[in-house]
């Protein structure tokens, strides 16, 4: 049971470059999160995804791009890297709960840590 | 900002003692998450508890929730060295519906030190 992992672990890229960090599950879990985590700032929201081809903007969304072509897979993309996105990203994911009440619990990967030089 | 806010910020105990962390939100919520990170770590979630309930408990963890007042609060009894880590509550928001919005919004966290 692989659950979610996320790759790279450790990234180490230049200003200006494009940098993409890749979630993969094995739940068939219908939604996706990526977070940011920063000192100071907790857990951040950049992006979610309640489905296939269907993605939302969190809190922190400006300079990433997110894609959801499969349920298992969901990337983030930073077009453009800037020293600000330095960070440690974590990818989320959780299953969709029939009922008025959608709630439910998220499973965290172990986080790529990302160094913009 | 929907935020949760949590204190203290930082708690250092000795091993045996309680651990009591706090969690603040600012609207109405469908239900009230915490979750535990150790040092370099993903999140791995705890106990959850629903707008409608008030407590609940989890082996040494009990969790409490005041809708009146807007907070929750996570203690851990009989603390050991191996419960050192950051502990963060997270908040599923009611939208205008009256249902989630499907994401969570996490507070800053506290640092739990256990010394053995």
């Amino acid at each position: 049971d692989a659950g979610i992992t996320q790759s790279p672990r450790y990234k180490i890229t230049e200003t200006g470059r494009q940098v993409t960090l890749m979630c993969h599950q094995t739940w068939s879990h219908s939604y996706m999160f990526w977070y940011r985590q920063d000192l100071g700032h907790g857990l951040r929201l950049i992006y979610y995804s309640a489905a296939a081809d269907i993605t939302d903007k969190g809190e922190v969304p400006d300079g990433y791009v997110v894609s959801r072509s499969k349920t298992e897979n969901f990337p983030l993309t930073l077009e453009s890297a800037t020293r600000s996105q330095t960070s440690v990203y974590f990818c989320a994911s959780r299953r969709a709960q029939p009922g008025p009440v959608n709630s439910g619990i998220q499973y965290f990967g172990a986080g790529t840590r990302l160094s913009v030089l | 900002s929907q935020q949760g806010e949590e204190d203290p910020q930082a708690l250092s105990i000795q091993e045996g003692e309680n651990a009591t962390m706090n969690c603040s939100y600012k609207t109405s919520i469908n239900n009230l998450q915490w979750y535990r990170q150790n040092s370099g770590r993903g999140l791995v979630h705890l106990i959850l508890i629903r707008s409608n309930e008030r407590e609940k408990h989890s082996g040494r963890l009990r969790v409490t929730l005041d809708t009146s007042k807007k907070s929750s609060s996570l203690l851990i009894t009989a603390s050991r060295a191996a419960d050192t880590a950051s502990y963060f509550c997270a908040t599923d928001f009611k939208n205008a519906g009256g249902t989630s919005y499907g994401k969570l919004t996490f507070g800053q966290g506290t640092i739990l030190t256990v010394h053995p």
